[in-house]
């Protein structure tokens, strides 16, 4: 099993650019989740999907965030447009049934946001 | 506010120690559970110990619950060089969110 998968690994871009972060999550999976780890807030959960719909959006920090999950293979984290302060790791992590069961994380994506 | 709370925020023992990492946590719970996450890397889930349970092994490590206390110790016997990583406790709230702690930052010196 390949583990979920996370494009790019490294983004570095201007204050102002639209951003995109891609996830494929474990095939079979049915829970989707997005976090955003920085060394002032930790680790936070921005949104998570189960069955590709969205159950919790709480923790996006604004409107210049956004998420799909088309299809149960594909998620999509957006930042439109980027400031620096969005400068950090963002994580995708699945999970296969009940969604309080383990999470399985990807490698993550480092945005810089200059 | 944190779900989870980790003590000590460092830790840094010699290979060959025992390596005890704490979590409090502040809300009844259905699991409990363990990550490492190594320098520049995702989460890894270690172990989880569901509510009614008090103690589990997997290999090194072995994980206890005191839900009367609402805390958890991760203790890493034996412990190797490449054990050095990031160790977080993360529970789920009410609201159904796996809430992380800040995490125990642990050095095995070899």
């Amino acid at each position: 099993d390949a583990g979920v998968i996370q494009s790019p690994r490294h983004e570095v871009t201007e204050m102002g650019q639209e951003v995109t972060l891609r996830c494929k999550p474990i095939s079979g999976h049915n829970s989707l989740f997005w976090y955003r780890q920085t060394m002032m807030r930790g680790l936070e959960l921005l949104i998570y999907f189960n069955n590709n719909v969205p159950i919790d959006d709480s923790g996006m920090p604004e409107d210049r965030f956004s998420a799909k999950m088309p299809n149960a293979s594909f998620s999509t984290l957006k930042i439109q447009p980027s400031e620096p302060r969005d400068s950090a790791v963002y994580f995708c992590a699945s999970t296969l049934g009940a969604h309080m069961d383990e999470q399985f994380f990807g490698p993550g994506t480092r945005l810089t946001v200059l | 506010s944190q779900q989870g709370e980790e003590d000590p925020q460092a830790l840094s023992i010699q290979e060959g120690e025992n390596a005890t990492m704490n979590c409090s946590y502040k809300t009844s719970i259905n699991n409990l559970q363990w990550y490492r996450q190594n320098s520049g890397r995702g989460l890894v889930h270690l172990i989880l110990i569901r509510s009614n349970e008090r103690e589990k092994h997997s290999g090194r490590l072995r994980v206890t619950l005191d839900t009367s206390k609402k805390s958890s110790s991760l203790l890493i016997t034996a412990s190797r060089a490449a054990d050095t990583a990031s160790y977080f406790c993360a529970t789920y709230n009410q609201g159904g969110k796996l809430i992380f702690g800040q995490g125990t930052e642990l050095s095995v010196k070899p």
